[in-house]
């Protein structure tokens, strides 16, 4: 069974660095074609895509955020990080991490999100 | 950057078929997928590679593509199909993951 779990700071100050941890049970990141991706939704707004890590630690980006985001594996601890840099209130959002089972299934299960408030 | 368009809402009568469209220039060349949320709760994955649907989502949810359109179909919509839909693929080189901007279903 395929769990996740997004945790992390639940209220950060503007210009503040968020650091969110994705800890997950049931598959490995070691495995081939397997990935987990960062998605976000601000309050009674769209889904946004962040990023995404492979099991080979190829990394990928949005353009919009790019740097500002950093993603990173430890697969020994079956996590994966985020951190995001120089915060706005317009990040305050749901931030969601979800299991890519491989090229052809994307996103298949999802963590339960977590809850960011932006604000001094 | 690259979108994904589609339209702001749907609504349907009970029984009855909804059809919620995506497009972008990228969609022959990637699968696109598609996410059931409703209020308060994570996205499911409902639709993948185009028109595959994963265990456990009712046959009535279907998928199609044509060009640079994919299609989700909800045929013999139920009260319990109310949600907001959104469709998901990657730019043209697979760098990136784009989600439309959202479909709200109304069931009537």
């Amino acid at each position: 069974q395929i769990t996740l779990k997004e945790s992390g700071p639940t209220l950060v100050k503007p210009t503040q660095t968020l650091t969110l941890t994705c800890t997950f049970s049931g598959f490995s990141l070691s495995t081939s074609g397997v990935g987990v991706g960062w998605i976000r939704q601000p309050p009674g707004k769209a889904l946004e895509w962040l990023a995404l890590i492979y099991w080979d630690d190829d990394k990928r980006y949005s353009p919009s955020l790019k740097s500002r985001l950093t993603i990173t594996k430890d697969t020994s601890k079956n996590q994966v990080v985020l951190t995001m840099t120089n915060m706005d209130p317009v990040d305050t959002a749901t931030y969601y991490c979800a299991h890519r089972r491989n090229a052809m299934v994307n996103f298949d299960y999802w963590g339960q999100g977590t809850l960011v408030t932006v604000s001094s | 950057s690259y979108e994904l368009t589609q339209p702001p809402s749907v609504s349907v009568s009970p029984g009855q078929t909804a059809r919620i469209t995506c497009s972008g220039d990228a969609l022959p060349k990637q699968y696109a997928y598609w996410y059931q949320q409703k209020p308060g709760q994570a996205p499911v994955l409902v639709i993948y590679k185009d028109s595959e649907r994963p265990s456990g989502i009712p046959e009535r949810f279907s998928g199609s593509s044509s060009g640079t359109t994919v299609t989700l179909t909800i045929s013999g919509v139920q009260a319990e199909d109310e949600a907001d839909y959104y469709c998901q693929s990657a730019d043209s080189s697979g760098s990136y993951q784009v989600f439309g901007s959202g479909t709200k279903v109304t069931v009537l």
